[in-house]
């Protein structure tokens, strides 16, 4: 079946440092993939999107690398700040129609000072 | 200033009350969702509903009752709910059902079942 996961449930990094939050997908006829941000309290919020033909996106501070052959997400954000510190999901849209889309379970970024 | 607002932001109740979420956005949108995120979980889609017409029933027990009286607006009926039904229920609304993009969330209802 189709499912989405993460590698690390919990990433810690260094302000200043680049982070990487990895994604594994399933479904290879998934042609979109999204990652969101969930700060504590609140509704997660869009960071950024990929469609299956591109391979990176590129957004302020973050980039998004889509790897089709091995079915692997990853965001990036560089000079990561305490800001970023937050839940990171990705989805894919397992169906076209509508917005159905399969979330993966997180991956929490502490940053320090 | 989010542009989809939900209340309340918190509500414990027993397991024979009733009582209903409310979600309004503000961005004109067509479509409106009811997602329950659960820790440790993906977030799991519960409903859909496209220019008011309800396009997804994800399995949901009948104790759920979704009502969206018109694009703007969408409710969650809660009866009988049990306590693993605690968890933060997300609106979220998008443009329409058929496009790519994002789904803009809500804050949440903290749903804390007795």
């Amino acid at each position: 079946g189709e499912s989405v996961g993460l590698h690390l449930p919990t990433l810690s990094v260094q302000e200043g440092d680049n982070s990487i939050i990895n994604c594994a997908y399933s479904n290879s006829a998934s042609d979109y993939f999204i990652w969101y941000k969930q700060e504590s309290g609140k509704g997660p919020q869009f960071i950024i999107d990929i469609r299956s033909n591109m391979d990176k996106r590129q957004g302020q501070r973050v980039t998004v690398l889509l790897n089709k052959t091995v079915k692997h997400l990853s965001l990036q954000i560089a000079a990561t700040q305490p800001g970023d510190s937050a839940v990171y999901f990705c989805a894919e849209r397992a169906s076209t129609g509508f917005q159905k889309l399969v979330f993966g379970t997180g991956t929490r970024l502490l940053v320090s000072p | 200033e989010t542009g989809v607002t939900q209340t309340p932001r918190h509500l414990v109740m027993g397991m024979t009350n009733k009582k209903s979420l409310k979600c309004e956005q503000h961005l004109g949108h067509n479509a409106m969702y009811w997602y329950k995120q659960s820790a440790k979980k993906p977030l799991e889609l519960m409903f859909v509903y496209s220019l008011e017409e309800r396009v997804e029933n994800n399995s949901v027990p009948s104790r759920f009752s979704p009502e969206c009286p018109n694009s703007s607006h969408l409710f969650l009926h809660l009866h009988t709910l049990q306590p693993e039904d605690s968890a933060l229920y997300l609106c979220a609304s998008s443009r329409d059902r058929g496009t790519n993009g994002e789904l803009f969330f809500g804050e949440g209802s903290r749903l804390t079942v007795l």
